[in-house]
């Protein structure tokens, strides 16, 4: 399977403990973009990464969310101290070399925070 | 803020039916996508339009972009139980193809 990995596919954290998302980009690509689909909610941007480099985080919440992409390994969104608020459907994006070509979203990590 | 209107939210069919279900914006977009998703799963591109008055056929659906670029349409003729599922719109503007705003979606079922 080359598409795009996402792990865990489920996740359940107590509120105040922290969540780690990852993502593997499809094989190529060297552009990820999480996106958060909240409950009755669209896809919503939230950082856009390449290796080593955060490109847009205009998307993300200022406070306890971060993201990285290190030159090996898998995308990591980080969410800190989580609360209620944070249950949701974590997608990433891969995108090829061009960054212009069709966004491939993985099939999402979905959090519940107890 | 940018906003994508689907309508209509919910839409329930028997199959051989046809649709259609719409994407409407105040906002001009240089291109417009729209995605499946299945429950459990992430979204899956079916089509990119990008200029004003395209029309694009995939075999039973039919995709529009509206001539000012703020709208879109998706017609599904022949409707068959495998088309159920979610169907999102999602715009991207000049220079921004990867921060594409979503629409909440239109839930299809078709039964058979």
């Amino acid at each position: 399977n080359a598409g795009v990995m996402q792990n865990p596919r489920h996740l359940v954290r107590r509120r105040g403990q922290e969540a780690r998302l990852r993502c593997s980009p499809m094989k190529g690509h060297s552009h990820v973009y999480w996106y958060r689909q909240l409950p009755e909610e669209g896809l919503k941007f939230m950082v856009y990464l390449q290796k080593e480099n955060i490109i847009d985080e205009s998307g993300m919440p200022k406070e306890r969310f971060s993201a990285e992409f290190p030159k090996e390994g898998p995308s990591i969104l980080r969410i800190q101290q989580v609360v209620r608020g944070d249950s949701a459907a974590y997608f990433c994006a891969s995108q090829g070399q061009e960054a212009t070509g069709e966004l491939f979203f993985g099939e999402g990590s979905r959090l519940t925070v107890l | 803020t940018q906003l994508l209107e689907q309508s209509p939210q919910f839409l329930s069919i028997q199959e051989g039916e046809n649709l259609t279900v719409y994407c409407n914006s105040s906002s001009v977009f240089s291109s417009l996508q729209w995605y499946r998703q299945e429950p459990g799963e992430g979204p899956v591109l079916l089509v990119t339009v990008v200029t004003g008055g395209e029309v694009k056929k995939l075999k039973r659906l039919t995709f529009q972009f509206g001539d000012a670029r703020k709208d879109s349409s998706l017609h599904i003729t022949a409707a068959q139980p495998g088309d159920t599922g979610l169907y999102l719109c999602a715009g991207a503007r000049r220079g921004s193809n990867y921060k594409l705003t979503f629409g909440k979606g239109t839930l299809l079922t078709v039964n058979p």
